[in-house]
């Protein structure tokens, strides 16, 4: 039982150029949320999926998209990367709802240059 | 925004001390969750406390909830070097927001052999 999936790892990108970051969840939940890390700042909720075919935005959905694929996927997209979305980016799911228990992926550091 | 405000920032203890910290709220809540991350890994739950409880215990972790002061601590007995984390709280079913978590900056906490 995998849990919650992300890839990739690590990516570096050089300023304006594009990625999507990919997560999977194999435990059937409902809820699936992006965020990201900063020093400092904590965790910051980029955007969530409530359910299939539903996304909304969170604290800082400037310049990312999402795409909620089935109930097993939700995929981050960077269409024009800028250095100010170097962090870290984790991928969670939750089988009971946005305020419950939160699943995470191991992460995924990025680096824009 | 970051609602809860953990407390100490850093905690350094040797093995075998009991290590807590702390955590604070501004809004009424449904409940409190505590997440370890480890260094480079994504984050897990560790426990799940609701306003209407007072203490909850997970093996060597206890946890308590004072809704009257908006403050709830994580005492991790007989602690081991495997504890070193970043211990992080998060808020579920805020006043005014019940639709995300609200997380935290993190306790450091390290623990020396």
């Amino acid at each position: 039982n995998a849990g919650v999936t992300q890839t990739p790892k690590f990516q570096v990108l050089k300023t304006g150029q594009s990625m999507t970051l990919q997560c999977a969840q194999d435990m059937n939940h409902n809820s699936m949320y992006w965020y990201r890390q900063d020093p400092g700042m904590g965790l910051r909720l980029i955007y969530y999926s409530a359910s299939e075919g539903t996304t909304d935005k969170g604290e800082v959905p400037n310049g990312y998209n999402v795409s909620r694929l089935n109930k097993r996927e939700f995929s981050l997209r960077l269409e024009s990367a800028a250095p100010s979305q170097t962090s870290v980016y984790f991928c969670a799911s939750s089988g009971q709802g946005a305020t419950e228990k939160l699943f995470f992926g191991s992460g995924t550091q990025l680096s824009v240059l | 925004s970051q609602q809860g405000e953990e407390d100490p920032q850093a905690l350094s203890i040797q093995e075998g001390e009991n290590a807590t910290m702390n955590c604070s709220y501004k809004t009424s809540i449904n409940n409190l969750q505590w997440y370890r991350q480890n260094s480079g890994r994504g984050l897990v739950h560790l426990i799940l406390i609701r306003s209407n409880e007072r203490e909850k215990h997970s093996g060597r972790l206890r946890v308590t909830l004072d809704t009257s002061k908006k403050s709830s601590s994580l005492l991790i007995t007989a602690s081991r070097a495997a504890d070193t984390a970043s211990y992080f709280c998060a808020t579920g079913g805020n006043a005014g927001n019940n639709r995300k978590l609200i997380w935290g900056l993190g306790t450091s906490l390290a623990v020396n052999p």
